[in-house]
């Protein structure tokens, strides 16, 4: 079965420090997304990625985040001078997005990294 | 503003017996509504999606409504066992683009 990968599982950071997170989507799917999940809290949606652009992004999504695909497997999130608030469980998602049927849309989530900002 | 409801109380429940779990939403046109799966420090798993236009839908042991004029679904885990315990969470697109929005959850737990 296809699988969404994560690297690295845990990463321990100092703040102000910047961490880049690293996910293999499934290969065939045209939409990545990255979502956040503090400890004990929702899922939260960071941003959505389709054809090289973000296609959409939350208000937690400012300045201090980016998103890139730079080679044909990989989408990294970049977080820029990391916060204690940053801590957290990232998770990347990727869905087929081909066409209108609703399973366009079912979401493949990866393991996760757990960030932990000291 | 849009909102998800799940009870964010744990649902305790005998094994062999049905779980029911309710997720409501509020200023949400979805088109259809999923079901997810989380274990503890693992992502969320997919388990069901269902339509507006479709009142029911099953797999193996699980059941979802979606009642759009209530504007609510139910999960229904029948004949429920001890691996079933995990958090479920319900998911609507909205707002345009391929987002999905997550509810808070609700934790399941199946005891002997």
């Amino acid at each position: 079965e296809p699988e969404v990968t994560q690297t690295p599982s845990h990463q321990v950071t100092q703040m102000g420090q910047e961490v880049i997170l690293r996910c293999v989507p499934i290969s065939n799917h045209l939409y990545f997304y990255w979502y956040r999940q503090i400890l004990g809290q929702k899922v939260e949606f960071l941003v959505s990625f389709y054809n090289n652009e973000i296609s959409e992004k939350s208000e937690i999504f400012d300045d201090q985040f980016s998103v890139e695909r730079p080679d044909g497997s990989n989408f990294t999130l970049k977080i820029r001078s990391t916060k204690l608030e940053d801590s957290a469980m990232y998770f990347c998602a990727s869905s087929p997005g081909t066409g209108g049927s609703p399973g366009a849309n079912v979401l493949t989530f990866g393991a996760g990294s757990r960030l932990t900002v000291l | 503003s849009q909102k998800i409801e799940q009870n964010s109380e744990a649902l305790n429940i005998q094994e062999g017996k049905t779980a029911t779990l309710t997720c409501n939403y509020t200023n949400y046109s979805p088109a259809y509504l999923q079901w997810y799966r989380q274990d503890p420090g693992r992502g969320p798993v997919f388990l069901l999606l269902i339509r507006e236009n479709e009142k029911e839908k099953r797999k193996e042991r699980l059941k979802v409504t979606f009642d759009t004029t209530l504007k609510q679904s139910l999960f229904h885990i029948t004949a429920s066992q001890p691996a079933d315990s995990a958090t479920y969470l319900c998911a609507l697109e909205g707002g345009g683009g391929n987002k999905l929005t997550f509810g808070t959850g609700t934790q399941l737990k199946v005891e002997l």
